[in-house]
């Protein structure tokens, strides 16, 4: 049973546009989110993450958005750029043990 | 040499054969991870060391069998594996303690013929 879904295995935006990636979770005791970006032949890289206290989380075009009562996150890309091209994994934690489950990831392509 | 290194980053064996990825972390981190990676499927976390400690099995078969010598070198033993085993593994470290953000290293993409 995946405790971290991520149902869209595929993703495609035109440039400029917003992207947005979506993530549902099943273990209410999960705290914290993250997310992380994958190239081909290179590990998963960090992105940005959010704690179960706050609703948003921005960091420059990238704003993670939570939402409690629904189990639901989501990573917007504004604006997308064709290097944002990989693919996405979401991921989450709980009570402070170093256990990361993740998502099966989304495939993010941003086309000119 | 900075991050954190797999060696080989590329790795085809047949079932009866024994092999071993490495791993190496620069980053003074105290935890190591193994996951893997089939296609489309979620990353699967295989194992997990605290200060050279085991700390978490996630039900792996005996055919895998890890080694941590110290808190920078993670091994993972392959043994009579099946084609199935065939998927990219991740080793990945981290503070314990600290923003759950792991580093993970490239991967060893392994085949088993």
């Amino acid at each position: 049973d995946q405790q971290v879904k991520q149902n869209s295995p595929s993703l495609s935006v035109q440039e400029g546009r917003i992207s947005i990636l979506n993530c549902d979770y099943t273990n209410s005791m999960f705290d914290y989110f993250l997310w992380y970006k994958k190239y081909p032949a290179e590990g998963p890289t960090f992105l940005i993450s959010i704690s179960s206290i706050k609703d948003k989380n921005e960091d420059g075009r990238f704003t993670v958005f939570l939402n409690k009562s629904a189990k639901h996150l989501s990573l917007h890309i504004v604006p997308s750029q064709p290097g944002d091209s990989a693919v996405y994994f979401c991921a989450a934690v709980s009570g402070g043990y170093n256990k990361l489950i993740f998502g099966a990831g989304t495939r993010l392509a941003v086309h000119p | 040499e900075t991050g954190v290194t797999q060696t080989p980053r590329h790795l085809v064996m047949g079932m009866t054969n024994k092999k071993s990825l490495k791993c190496e972390q620069h980053l003074g981190h105290n935890a190591m991870y193994w996951y893997k990676q089939s296609a489309k499927k979620p990353l699967e976390l295989m194992f997990v060391y605290n200060f050279k400690e085991q700390t978490e099995n996630n039900s792996v078969p005996s055919r895998f069998s890890p080694e941590c010598p110290n808190s920078s070198h993670l091994f993972l033993h392959l043994h009579t594996l099946q084609p199935e085993d065939s998927a990219l593994y991740l080793c990945a470290s981290s503070q314990d303690g600290g923003n759950y953000g792991y580093t993970f290293g490239s991967g060893t993409r392994l085949t088993v013929v």
